[in-house]
């Protein structure tokens, strides 16, 4: 089965800087990869998510690239925020064989003042 | 976007007990239907996939007596907890997409909060 990898664990940055948030899939079937923003005891709430058949997609302050060949994606942050401090999570799916959706095990984000 | 709803929010029972959990679509028909489980920071994992009309599908090392799933309408399922232990006590969160070939998002209920006394 798919299995996500997820690093950093624990990430600190500036406010105002940039946080990047890396992740690997295993399975090559998977087609749909969605990001995930987490607050304590809240359920997840998706920030961006991007199709396998596009490389890169932008929402304001929000990025993510996606390296197929490689089984890479990333989320790129820019200008962060207070209110950016959160746990995100990463997932991978395949939509059109069970639509099960994967997660990493997380990254803790911690904008500092 | 869909809204899914899951009840109740937290639940306290003893140990030994069953506890019943509902996820529902409220605006959407949802034939499928996913089961998670969150520790404390710790990430979501996948227990179970519940299909509408028929058994459902448990990832590896879920026991599927203890944790029961029934999937009766395209806008409800439920879990069931049984013979609850305090190892059980964590999150639990449903999801589920609205179509297969549609919209892929994802929609999550509120999640559940059991602590096993």
């Amino acid at each position: 089965g798919e299995n996500v990898e997820q690093h950093p664990s624990t990430l600190s940055v500036q406010e105002g800087d940039s946080a990047v948030i890396k992740c690997t899939y295993s399975d090559s079937a998977s087609n749909y990869f969605p990001w995930y923003k987490q607050e304590l005891g809240k359920r997840p709430q998706l920030i961006i998510d991007i199709r396998s058949n596009v490389g890169e997609k932008k929402d304001q302050r929000i990025a993510v690239t996606l390296n197929k060949t490689a089984k890479h994606f990333s989320l790129h942050i820019t200008e962060t925020q207070p209110e950016d401090s959160a746990v995100y999570f990463c997932a991978a799916s395949n939509v059109r064989r069970d639509d099960k959706i994967i997660f990493g095990k997380g990254t803790r984000l911690h904008i500092l003042p | 976007g869909a809204v899914v709803s899951q009840h109740p929010s937290w639940v306290i029972c003893k140990s030994g007990t069953s506890v019943k959990i509902e996820c529902r679509s409220l605006d959407f028909q949802a034939t499928t239907m996913f089961w998670y489980r969150q520790f404390p920071k710790q990430s979501l994992m996948l227990m179970a996939t519940s299909n509408e009309g028929s058994k459902a599908t448990y990832e590896q090392g879920v026991e599927k007596d203890k944790f029961l799933i029934n999937h009766a309408s395209l806008t409800l399922s439920t879990l069931t907890v049984t013979s609850a232990h305090p190892e059980d006590s964590s999150f639990y969160i449903c999801s589920a997409r609205a179509s297969r070939t549609g919209n892929t998002e994802a929609f999550f209920g509120q999640g559940t909060r059991l602590t096993v006394v």
